[in-house]
């Protein structure tokens, strides 16, 4: 069963907009992450995020969550045309690396 | 730098058919996983392995088999392929311990006629 449920499923943005992706999820985490992955290629990791963590950073990228309300958001700062890929969240509940994925947002960035 | 490296990346079989896909990594990582990934789905665990020597069910493990078989390599074995099993099949390792990062390859792509 999918832990992770993303939304939208598909967000369509011009370059050096903002582009934003939320992520829910059911049962209580060890920590949550996200990754991108281009047309035809494997998942590549984008930002942990632990479970008494709040807000984390990285480059372009901010991630929140909110563990009270078992969600979590993706914010891409200054979208370029090379972001165009599809975003999963993944959830860790044990801190064993089984992790739990979600749908996925297809993110078009168009230049 | 090869990170992890799967083999083959496309395959055609016919149903009842036998086959195993390979993975190696490079990174001296302990723990190593199979995923499928199916169309509108995220990706789900079949098997997992958390060092040498030991496997796991992940998920959705029937119909697939597993082989640790050195710290690099980690293989899945369809035994009598099944339609259901059209999919893309992805590997991925990880260091040990908490919070730990998945890397991925870039899958093999496999059909059941």
């Amino acid at each position: 069963s999918q832990q992770g449920e993303e939304d939208p499923q598909a967000l369509s943005i011009q370059e050096g907009e903002n582009a934003t992706m939320n992520c829910s999820y059911k049962t209580s985490i060890n920590n949550l992450q996200w990754y991108r992955q281009n047309s035809g290629r494997g998942l590549v990791h984008l930002i942990l995020i632990r479970s008494n963590e709040r807000e984390k950073h990285s480059g372009r990228l901010r991630v929140t969550l909110d563990t009270s309300k078992k969600s979590s958001s993706l914010l891409i700062t200054a979208s370029r045309a090379a972001d165009t890929a599809s975003y999963f969240c993944a959830t860790d509940q044990r801190g064993f690396q089984k992790l739990v994925f979600g749908t996925g947002t297809r993110l078009l960035v168009s230049p | 730098n090869a990170g992890v490296t799967q083999t083959p990346k496309f395959q055609v079989l016919k149903t009842g058919q036998s086959m195993t896909l390979q993975c190696a990594q490079d990174m001296n990582h302990n723990s190593m996983y199979w995923y499928r990934q199916d169309p509108g789905m995220g990706l789900r665990l079949i098997y997992y392995s958390a060092s040498e020597g030991t496997t796991d069910k992940g998920e959705v493990p029937n119909g697939y088999n597993v082989s640790r078989l050195n710290k690099r390599e980690f293989s899945l074995r369809l035994e009598s392929a099944a339609p259901s099993q059209t999919s893309v099949y992805f590997c991925a390792s990880s260091s040990t311990g908490y919070n730990q990062p998945q890397h991925f390859g870039d899958g093999t792509r496999l059909s059941i006629l």
